[in-house]
């Protein structure tokens, strides 16, 4: 069974401070790595994909990937309340299923 | 607006009875994947296509689900015999073979 794990949180900051999420994996065959927002009761939106060892920065947020240690992060930067969600992580490896890990719980308190 | 549409957005059924969704991904993209998410959890991998070709459904799903993209454009998702545990919201999504999954606003199922 492929996991993909965070902590569930809530993860509470404060406003403007950088928010760390953390998202583990278990098949070292996944190449690709996904992080998506999800409001309370919509869809998850896209926010930023990985595919190689290191860092990628868009805008306010820095997606990080180590495959030797199997994790990825997403650090948001200068976080505001209207970045309050669920994080989700999901991992992809090519030819198989997406995971989802069960998402974590951000706060960002004014 | 990610340019996936589901219909309908809401379903509320009796336990026993058929339920069908549909799902128009954007219109370039030949793969289309379902989920479930249930409160508190990710999604869930229900099944997906390439084209019109059914490639992978989950080993979680029972007989009682069954998809279809007869066209390779929208697809449909039945439930039959539904039971309370289907309740659930399915979400539809969309990609190209790179990969990256563009979601629909989802289908909320609940099952009295």
């Amino acid at each position: 069974q492929k996991e993909v794990e965070q902590n569930s949180g809530p993860l509470s900051v404060p406003e403007g401070a950088i928010a760390s999420l953390n998202c583990t994996y278990s098949d070292r065959g996944s190449q690709s790595f996904f992080w998506y927002r999800q409001y309370s009761g919509k869809s998850p939106e896209l926010i930023m994909f990985i595919y190689s060892n290191g860092d990628k920065e868009d805008g306010r947020f820095t997606a990080q990937l180590n495959k030797a240690s199997q994790y990825v992060s997403l650090l948001i930067r200068d976080s505001q309340p209207s970045d309050s969600a669920t994080y989700l992580c999901a991992v992809h490896n090519y030819g198989q299923n997406f995971v989802f890990g069960p998402g974590t719980r951000l706060s960002v308190l004014p | 607006d990610t340019g996936v549409s589901q219909d309908p957005r809401h379903k509320i059924t009796k336990r026993g009875q058929n339920v069908t969704f549909r799902c128009d991904p954007i219109s370039e993209h030949n793969r289309l994947y379902w989920y479930r998410q249930t409160l508190g959890q990710g999604p869930e991998f229900l099944t997906y296509f390439q084209n019109e070709a059914q490639l992978e459904k989950s080993r979680l799903l029972s007989d009682r689900f069954s998809a279809e993209r007869p066209k390779g454009s929208f697809s449909t998702l039945e439930i039959q015999r539904t039971e309370q545990g289907d309740s659930a919201m399915y979400l539809c999504a969309s990609s190209t073979l790179q990969e990256t999954q563009y979601f629909g606003p989802g289908t909320r199922l609940l099952v009295l």
